[in-house]
């Protein structure tokens, strides 16, 4: 089955910092999603995004889907972005589940 | 944005009572939820897959008379724990896939504790 590889698994970062979290992919998708999941446990949405570039705010992100990666850029980081960010993608030939990186732990400090 | 409620969100049991979890999509139809585990700093691990109206399809190594799964209407799936043991202390959690954006949205976690 299709493989989805987070990277790094951990980050820390001072507040206003930049950072870029990868997901790499084995196989070609037709759904790719980025999720936050804050220390309460709640997944959030954040993008849906296949392939092409979107931006919302201070994130943003990019899927090159023939190369199998897709990006997520956290600008000027606050200490409410602090938690696990998990890319999930479906495969082309799969029944609509999603199949997830192990993800990001990313700690801002102040 | 799309919500997904869950209930209840946290609970303690005894060993060997049932616990069910309720997953509603609030705002939209899902005609596809699924219900997912995650254990402590590890990702979420999916358990089965509901589709309104039929019959759940299970993951390799979960056991369907164990967590019995329904979803009688668009809107609501309940998973039900039955006769729960401390191993089946998680985190569970809901998702709706919302067919016409083909995005999935996620309750916000239901923690059960057995004792």
């Amino acid at each position: 089955g299709i493989q989805v590889e987070q990277s790094p698994p951990d980050l820390i970062l001072q507040e206003g910092a930049n950072s870029t979290l990868r997901c790499n992919f084995s196989d070609s998708v037709n759904n790719l999603q980025w999720f936050h999941q804050n220390p309460w446990g709640q997944l959030i949405n954040l993008f849906y995004i296949p392939s092409g570039t979107k931006q919302n705010g201070r994130l943003s992100a990019t899927t090159v889907a023939t190369e199998r990666y897709s990006l997520l850029y956290i600008s000027s980081s606050q200490t409410t972005d602090s938690g696990v960010y998990f890319c999930a993608v479906r495969g082309v030939d799969s029944n609509y589940q999603l199949i997830w990186g192990a993800g990001t732990k990313l700690i801002i400090k102040p | 944005g799309a919500v997904v409620s869950q209930h209840p969100s946290r609970v303690i049991c005894k060993s060997g009572t049932s616990v069910k979890i309720e997953c509603r999509s609030l705002d939209f139809q899902a005609t596809t939820m699924f219900w997912y585990r995650q254990f402590p700093k590890q990702s979420l691990m999916l358990m089965a897959t509901s589709n309104e109206g039929s019959k759940a399809t299970y993951e390799q190594g979960v056991e369907k008379d164990k967590f019995l799964i329904n979803h009688a209407s668009l809107t609501l799936s309940t998973l039900t724990v039955t006769s729960a043991h401390p191993e089946d202390s998680s985190f569970y959690i809901c998702s709706a896939r919302d067919w016409q954006t083909d995005t999935q949205y996620f309750g916000p976690g239901t923690r059960l504790t057995v004792l």
